[in-house]
């Protein structure tokens, strides 16, 4: 089974379009996070939840909104997508909080703006 | 805020050998977790290795071990017995122990295991 699945893998779409990413774990995590991956592979936070409330939000447009419906899914709208919104966007999840808790990610989604 | 550095960016192994991978970091913190995971092309990111910084141990897993000198603030990976499977990206990653929950990556250090 999947512990963290992201739907879709690939997203192709028009700038100026508004778009979702899903995000799923059932390994009974509390924290759920959005990384973006940038062209050059660099990983960086966005956002982290834990028990549904906003616990990171790492300067981030506000056209990107994360939704927390419940613990076990995360999901990431963004708005008015630009050319520099393509990347590669990785949920992650751990147990809690704590540094001692390890983050599994999820395959990632390929997000390309046209 | 926390800097992670890997300094290589690429490296090339001969399958069956060794290769170290470099890692260094800039805090002021003295307790914190220390990760490197690697990213196949599939761009799945996996989990190869954990290393809590009140332990002096150096964590192992398998071919994969860990160099971990808290004064140089430095924390190297090395994969032995290289397999085509270990060629990857592999990140080396900073989370503290107190606040600040996310995970700090380096740039990423390319493997490529020749045959």
């Amino acid at each position: 089974d999947t512990a963290v699945s992201q739907t879709p893998k690939y997203l192709v779409t028009q700038m100026g379009n508004d778009k979702s990413i899903k995000c799923e774990q059932n390994l009974g995590h509390d924290t759920m996070y959005w990384y973006k991956q940038d062209s050059k592979k660099f990983l960086k936070i966005m956002f982290s939840y834990n028990n549904k409330e906003l616990i990171i939000n790492e300067t981030v447009p506000n056209r990107f909104s994360p939704k927390s419906p419940d613990k076990a899914h995360l999901n990431l709208h963004i708005n008015s997508l630009e050319l520099g919104d393509s990347a590669v966007y990785f949920c992650a999840s751990s147990q809690g909080l704590a540094g001692v808790d390890t983050q599994y990610f999820g395959p990632g989604t390929r997000l390309t703006v046209l | 805020a926390q800097t992670v550095t890997q300094s290589q960016p690429e490296m090339s192994v001969q399958e069956a050998e060794t290769v170290t991978l470099s890692c260094t970091y800039d805090t002021s913190e003295s307790d914190y977790y220390l990760f490197w995971y690697k990213q196949p092309p599939s761009r799945q990111m996996i989990l190869v290795i954990r290393q809590e910084a009140y332990k002096q141990q150096n964590a192992t897993e398998n071919r994969f071990s860990v160099n971990f000198q808290k004064a140089a603030k430095s924390f190297s990976l090395k994969i032995s017995d290289s397999q085509l499977g270990d060629a990857a990206m592999y990140f080396c990653a900073y989370r503290s122990a107190y606040s600040d929950y996310k995970l700090s990556f380096g740039a990423g250090t390319t493997v490529t295991v020749r045959a």
